[in-house]
């Protein structure tokens, strides 16, 4: 059965840098688009960026100067990492498979990570 | 940063029909691009819902049901259940993001 797993330090200090890892198991890897997904407590969702078939990466406007996606095709495994990190980053932060299909959705999630930024 | 808009909560009893909401602008659903709803239930991932304005994934019960028009999409629930108590995010591209974007969610609850 597919499924993301998902982990990396859960708690930071300020201007630290934020690292994740998300396995895929049991699907195939290079055929879909993968992503990371982030949610500020008792917030809404908020999309950090996305990994293609051939690599090539794709990041929001807001985080760019900040954040880095990478991929193992060799070990199925996608990668965050995201750079002088403050309070305001800290979230639950989700991989997920897409987008992808019609609509440009996402169908397959991780479980989430808490990172918690905190002096 | 969200740039699709939700109403925060909406209400209902059990049977009956809510619908939620999702306001979006010319670089996203206006710009002809597709709505998907998710369903996030405390505490856990967010679920695909409907996908491409109006289909339902494998699994997902009819009382569920979407649709666009223009700038704006609905999420209909009819038979409200007790278990339908959770958020619900509409998401979409937005071209001017070059990138997916969410709704601000809305917060079912069950009377």
């Amino acid at each position: 059965q597919e499924q993301l797993q998902q982990w990396g330090a859960g708690r930071l200090k300020p201007s630290e840098t934020l690292s994740l890892t998300c396995a895929v198991y049991g699907g195939s890897f290079s055929a879909y688009y993968w992503s990371w997904v982030r949610q500020s407590p008792g917030q809404g969702l908020e999309w950090i960026g996305e990994i293609n078939y051939s690599g090539s990466i794709t990041y929001n406007p807001s985080l760019k100067s900040r954040v880095t996606m990478s991929r193992d095709t060799s070990e199925n495994r996608v990668f965050l990492k995201l750079t002088s990190v403050t309070a305001a980053d800290t979230a639950l932060y989700f991989c997920a498979r897409g987008p992808r299909g019609p609509g440009w959705f996402f169908d397959l999630w991780g479980r989430g990570t808490l990172v918690t930024v905190s002096s | 940063q969200s740039v699709l808009t939700q109403p925060p909560s909406v209400s209902g009893a059990p049977g009956q029909r809510v619908t939620i909401s999702c306001t979006g602008s010319s670089s996203n659903l206006g710009g002809g691009y597709d709505v998907n709803w998710y369903q996030q239930l405390p505490g856990t991932a967010p679920k695909l819902l409907i996908y491409a304005n109006t289909n339902r994934p494998s699994g997902v019960p009819d009382r569920f049901s979407g649709s666009k028009s223009g700038t704006s999409a609905s999420l209909a629930i009819t038979g409200l259940q007790t278990e339908d108590e959770a958020d619900y995010y509409c998401q979409s591209y937005d071209s001017g993001l070059s990138g997916s974007v969410f709704g601000t969610g809305t917060k079912v609850t069950v009377l």
